[in-house]
């Protein structure tokens, strides 16, 4: 089935640590995003990137990275510079050009211990 | 700039009662509007959307309107039921620059039987 997956559904990070999450996609969209979620609020978008080897910052990318060096594939790692990471994070894909629609993971809760 | 302001919640209704969620944008150009549904625990799913304005979105007994003149996309639907019970969001998303989606702060509705 096409389709976003992300991994892990649930992710605990100790203080100082760095966490890497995945997204994994084969639908061959060439757009793919990060947004992170809190409860009561809209989505804030953190990374994206519409090409490989190529991404730009969101609204939020402070304590965050990411690469992405395959199409399918744009993982997000919360740094120990992200003071406040306790939420749940999303990621979505598009196919290229204005009019296509971005589709979703099933998301990441990332706690800390 | 982009933004979208959506009716704030919670909304609790009576099955087979009439839902009517309203969402206002503000947006440079022409956007894309569209309504994701996020249930319990996952990610976001396309609802409905529309392109232009005058077009009708709609999917599930859910609809809305793209209406220029009064910047709106309420999204509305005639008898709910249990399972609409979720996370509503309105979006838009620019045909400027990177193509990224805006999202209102979401409506959580409850239906009770």
């Amino acid at each position: 089935d096409g389709g976003i997956t992300q991994s892990p559904k649930y992710l605990f990070r100790k203080e100082g640590q760095n966490v890497t999450l995945s997204c994994e996609q084969n639908l061959n969209h060439d757009a793919m995003y990060w947004y992170r979620q809190d409860p009561g609020q809209g989505l804030r978008l953190i990374y994206y990137s519409q090409i490989v080897n190529d991404f730009q910052k969101g609204d939020i990318a402070e304590g965050y990275s990411v690469s992405r060096e395959k199409k399918e594939s744009f993982p997000l790692t919360v740094t120990s510079a992200q003071k406040n990471p306790t939420a749940f994070y999303l990621c979505a894909s598009k196919q290229a050009g204005v009019w296509g629609t971005q589709y979703f993971g099933p998301g990441t809760r990332l706690l800390v211990l | 700039g982009n933004s979208v302001t959506q009716m704030e919640g919670p909304v609790t209704l009576s099955e087979e009662a009439f839902l009517t969620i309203n969402c206002t944008y503000t947006a440079t150009g022409y956007p894309s509007l569209f309504w994701y549904v996020q249930y319990p625990g996952e990610g976001l799913q396309l609802l409905l959307k529309a392109t232009k304005a005058d077009d009708k979105g709609s999917n599930k007994g859910f609809e809305a309107t793209y209406r220029k003149e009064t910047t709106s996309f309420h999204l509305e639907k005639g008898s709910v039921q249990v399972s609409d019970s979720a996370v509503y969001f309105c979006a838009l998303s620019d045909q400027t620059g990177a193509n990224n989606l805006f999202f209102g702060t979401g409506t959580r509705l409850t239906v009770i039987p």
